[in-house]
């Protein structure tokens, strides 16, 4: 079945850190693969997506993210973290029904706080 | 430009009851999800409405129901409610159709239903 893993429920950054979040997916076919991001009682606002091509993406807010097929692994990163990033960020896995999009299916997500 | 628009922003109803919330999807956009959100979760489909049918569905019961109109708006009904069913409902929209396979969703910030 497919699901998505997202290892760290918790993460705490310094403010001007560099920051990784993890994301492993399991799923048969190509995934289509994404990053949102949730301030409290708010939706989901995107980051980025991945369909095709380059496995590195560049999204909003200074974000990208890299997929790699043989970790089954879609990590979202940025190089200097700001106060304004804390939230809680949801990778996801799109189904691929002959190429067109399904429903997403979410990971559980990992809260960032970012440190003055 | 509008984006996809929710509600009622919050609602308290008591088990056994029913409850119908609404969505009005972003301009030009034709394919609505919901997904529920219980509380420190990743959001989980309940299913996707196209040319007012029901495309896709997750592992719901079928107390959840829903609707599309002819204007691309919907609404989700849920009848016989549990205390399980408190969570945070999110509406998504998407464009489909030739061109369209890499429109992601744009969630809504959805309702937050609770259930005494």
């Amino acid at each position: 079945a497919q699901s998505v893993t997202q290892p760290d429920i918790h993460i705490t950054v310094s403010e001007g850190a560099s920051l990784e979040l993890r994301c492993n997916y399991s799923y048969g076919a190509t995934p289509y693969l994404f990053w949102y991001v949730q301030s409290p009682g708010q939706g989901l606002q995107l980051l980025l997506k991945y369909f095709s091509g380059d496995t590195l993406v560049q999204g909003i807010k200074g974000f990208e993210a890299e997929f790699k097929r043989s970790q089954s692994s879609f990590n979202l990163r940025k190089p200097s973290v700001h106060w304004s990033d804390a939230a809680e960020y949801f990778c996801a896995v799109g189904l691929n029904y002959g190429g067109s999009q399904g429903n997403l299916i979410f990971g559980k997500g990992t809260k960032l706080s970012v440190k003055p | 430009d509008a984006g996809v628009t929710q509600s009622p922003t919050h609602l308290i109803k008591t088990r056994g009851q029913q409850v119908t919330l609404r969505c009005s999807p972003k301009s030009g956009h034709d394919t609505v999800s919901w997904y529920q959100q219980a509380l420190g979760q990743g959001p989980q489909f309940i299913f996707q409405y196209y040319e007012e049918e029901e495309r896709q569905r997750g592992n719901f019961p079928d107390r959840f129901s829903g609707h599309q109109f002819p204007n691309y708006s919907s609404e989700l009904n849920v009848n016989a409610l549990l205390l399980g069913d408190s969570a945070l409902y999110l509406c998504a929209s998407r464009q489909t159709g030739i061109g369209s396979y890499n429109s992601p969703l744009h969630f809504g910030n959805g309702t937050r239903l609770t259930v005494t």
